[in-house]
């Protein structure tokens, strides 16, 4: 099966810093990257889409200039928190696809933000 | 717009008993459902995916039913076990059923008590 990776898989900072989140297709190529947050007991929220080598699309509501994504190669994609406050704290998650058309998503194992 | 609704929201049962978790969803055009595990703290992983002509597909303990015509999606789990302790994810697909256009449920948080 492919497997996504996230690092790390948990950090607290402070509030005012940045955070950078790694997803990691490890055994395959991924086209497309999604990331989400998830807050307790409530559903995965899909934050922005990323695809290699160009921009990422984000959802209405996100703030492209807070969450900054880059998808610089076929098996990494990095979500930076920029300038973190309490209400970012929250569980991301990332997943990866081969073929955006037709291929499951692969989620991996998230990464829980604690901003204090 | 497209919605996915899970119940109940949370169930509690003992160890080794059968289980069953709902799904009704009011996307559109529909093209897959896929029921998703949810450790604590851990990603979602993949159960089942069922398309439109598909009634029943099973997964080991876990056997999820589709009925196209109300909408409607059982995850039935047999002879339960500690280790299903977890959040269980109603995930319908859209358009071409592909990455884009997923609508999630909130999911049923299940607890096994031995």
């Amino acid at each position: 099966g492919a497997v996504v990776s996230q690092h790390p898989s948990r950090v607290i900072c402070k509030s005012g810093t940045s955070v950078k989140i790694e997803c990691r297709s490890l055994d395959f190529q991924a086209t497309t990257m999604f990331w989400y947050r998830q807050f307790p007991k409530q559903s995965l929220m899909l934050m922005a889409t990323s695809n290699e080598g160009s921009k990422a699309t984000y959802e209405q509501g996100v703030e492209k200039d807070k969450f900054l994504i880059n998808h610089a190669s076929l098996t990494l994609s990095t979500l930076t928190v920029t300038s973190a406050h309490p209400e970012d704290s929250s569980f991301y998650i990332c997943s990866a696809v081969r073929d955006r058309i037709t291929d499951t998503q692969y989620f991996g194992p998230g990464t829980r933000l604690t901003v204090l | 717009k497209n919605q996915v609704e899970q119940s109940p929201q949370s169930l509690i049962i003992l160890e080794g008993k059968n289980c069953t978790l709902q799904c009704n969803y009011t996307v559109s055009p529909f093209s897959n459902l896929r029921w998703y595990k949810q450790d604590t703290g851990r990603g979602p992983v993949s159960l089942t995916i069922m398309t439109f002509s598909e009634n029943t597909k099973s997964n080991g303990r876990y056997t999820a039913t589709l009925d196209a015509d109300t909408k409607q999606s059982s995850l039935h789990i047999t002879a339960s076990q500690l280790s299903d302790s977890a959040s269980y994810i109603c995930v319908v697909s859209a358009l071409l059923g592909g990455a884009d256009g997923l609508t999630f449920g909130k999911g049923t948080h299940l607890i096994i008590q031995p």
